[in-house]
């Protein structure tokens, strides 16, 4: 099973929207409504932003959103802050044999 | 609030078996509503499921990793454990315990919604 794809990094300024992109297939993005997201700053553990494609935990902000199309799904962040900037990983299950692939991980800049 | 805690020798020789538990606190890793789980990341790398058990004892293992890996629990102390086998640098990596919520209807688990700190596990001579 090989990794969810994503772009190496984004860039966007203060107050922009920036859209991530997880590309997998069928098998695991495409076949279930079951991706997360994730929001790593350095050295700290991965904080999780997004699960069930598009819903939010309690005290995530709303200017971060997840929607899926096909074999895609996506993070948007809506008025980009400095403190945005970190690293992002999607998620999806994969089924009973596999469970879980992760994404190869996006750099969010804040320019 | 949940709290999820590694330890565990940072230095590992090559062939030998790395072993990590995770102390959960703020809440019991009997209740049954969630699978408790291993992560890893290599220095600069993503992210990799290792495993997850659920309190009765129950496994999942990631295929790559399956011939090595065991997890188990320890209800008493609200630990769970990692050991992984004949080990070499490539399983050089931050290593994360997480928790996973379980879904009622169908008995599985989707995310991760609390992670520990993380522990670096150096493979090494």
């Amino acid at each position: 099973q090989s990794a969810l794809t994503q772009p190496r990094s984004v860039s966007g300024s203060p107050g922009q929207s920036v859209t991530i992109s997880c590309t997998g297939t069928s098998s695991d993005v495409g076949g279930y409504n079951y991706v997360s997201w994730y929001q790593q700053h350095p050295g700290k553990a991965p904080k999780l932003m997004i699960y069930d494609v598009s819903k939010r935990p309690s005290g995530v902000p709303d200017r971060f959103s997840g929607s899926k199309s096909g074999n895609t799904a996506s993070l948007t962040i809506s008025g980009l802050q400095a403190e945005d900037e970190a690293d992002y990983y999607c998620c999806s299950y994969a089924g009973s044999y596999i469970l879980y692939v992760f994404g190869t991980g996006t750099k969010v800049t804040v320019l | 609030q949940v709290q999820l805690q590694e330890s565990g020798p940072g230095l590992v020789k090559p062939s030998q078996t790395l072993s990590l538990t995770c102390t959960v606190s703020g809440g019991s890793i009997s209740s049954g509503s969630y699978y408790w789980s291993w992560i890893r990341q290599p220095a600069g790398k993503g992210l990799e499921w290792i495993g997850r058990i659920y309190t009765s004892g129950s496994t999942n293992y990631n295929p790559s990793l399956k011939s090595r890996v065991t997890i188990s629990v320890d209800t008493s102390k609200n630990q769970f454990s990692l050991k992984l086998s004949s080990v070499t640098a490539a399983d050089t990596a931050v290593y994360y315990c997480a928790r996973v919520p379980r879904r009622t209807y169908d008995s599985s688990g989707y995310y991760f919604d609390y992670w520990g700190q993380g522990t670096l596990v150096t493979v090494s001579s």
